[in-house]
């Protein structure tokens, strides 16, 4: 079984701070890993994916992302947020077998609010 | 191209009455997926499809029944609603092959159910 803690529920910041959101996981196999961003009254929208190869992603928006398979963490981090950037993140994880059929398993949630 | 499409938006029941969440792809997905959004518990699945004709039990089943009625349709029905139902419904899908997904999961603008 896997699982995935995102160890704070809510973020502030202030507009051009750096953010730091923690996401912990546990799995006795291989992963993939994403972040997921959620406007308000809006669905899921994907933000960067960790599937193999660099652990580092970034995000076109400037977001980056760093698999650290020792720590197993997929900490999502911004050097300079926006306002626009306040929405609540969620981090996943599934496994690359051939049993998953791409089943996400999510962290609780992190609200990020940028405050001007 | 209008992805992954829900309906309705909103809705609000009494308990025990009974309600079918429609969901629709048009990006060729063979698998699909509902989860429910509670807050401070982050998205949980409830049933998935890997493909058409083929339906499993995610982490939180009870309560809930599906029809994957062709390709691009997955619908979740619940039976007798309850207070506990109350939630945002999210409807998902991907391409998976061999058991393993072949892309990202797209989200659709979800379900807003309350139940009295």
């Amino acid at each position: 079984a896997q699982s995935v803690t995102q160890l704070d529920s809510q973020v502030p910041v202030f507009e051009e701070a750096p953010v730091e959101l923690r996401c912990n996981y546990s799995s006795s196999v291989s992963v993939y890993l994403f972040w997921y961003v959620q406007y308000p009254n809006q669905g899921l929208q994907l933000l960067l994916k960790y599937l193999s190869g660099s652990t580092l992603v970034e995000s076109i928006n400037g977001f980056e992302a760093e698999f650290n398979k020792s720590q197993t963490s997929f900490h999502l981090r911004k050097p300079s947020v926006h306002i626009s950037d306040t929405a609540e993140y969620f981090c996943a994880v599934t496994s690359p077998g051939g049993t998953s059929y791409g089943k996400l398993t999510f962290g609780q949630g992190t609200i990020l609010t940028v405050h001007p | 191209n209008a992805g992954v499409t829900q309906t309705p938006k909103f809705q609000v029941l009494k308990t025990g009455q009974s309600m079918t969440l429609q969901c629709a792809q048009d990006m060729n997905h063979n698998s699909m997926y509902w989860y429910r959004q509670d807050p401070g518990m982050g998205l949980r699945l409830i049933y998935y499809s890997a493909s058409e004709g083929t339906t499993d039990k995610g982490e939180v089943p009870n309560g809930y029944n599906v029809s994957r009625l062709n390709k691009r349709e997955f619908s979740l029905r619940l039976e007798s609603a309850a207070p506990s139902q109350t939630s945002v419904y999210f409807c998902a899908s991907c391409f998976v092959a061999g058991g393993l997904a072949k892309n990202i999961q797209y989200f659709g603008a979800g379900t807003r159910l309350s139940v009295l």
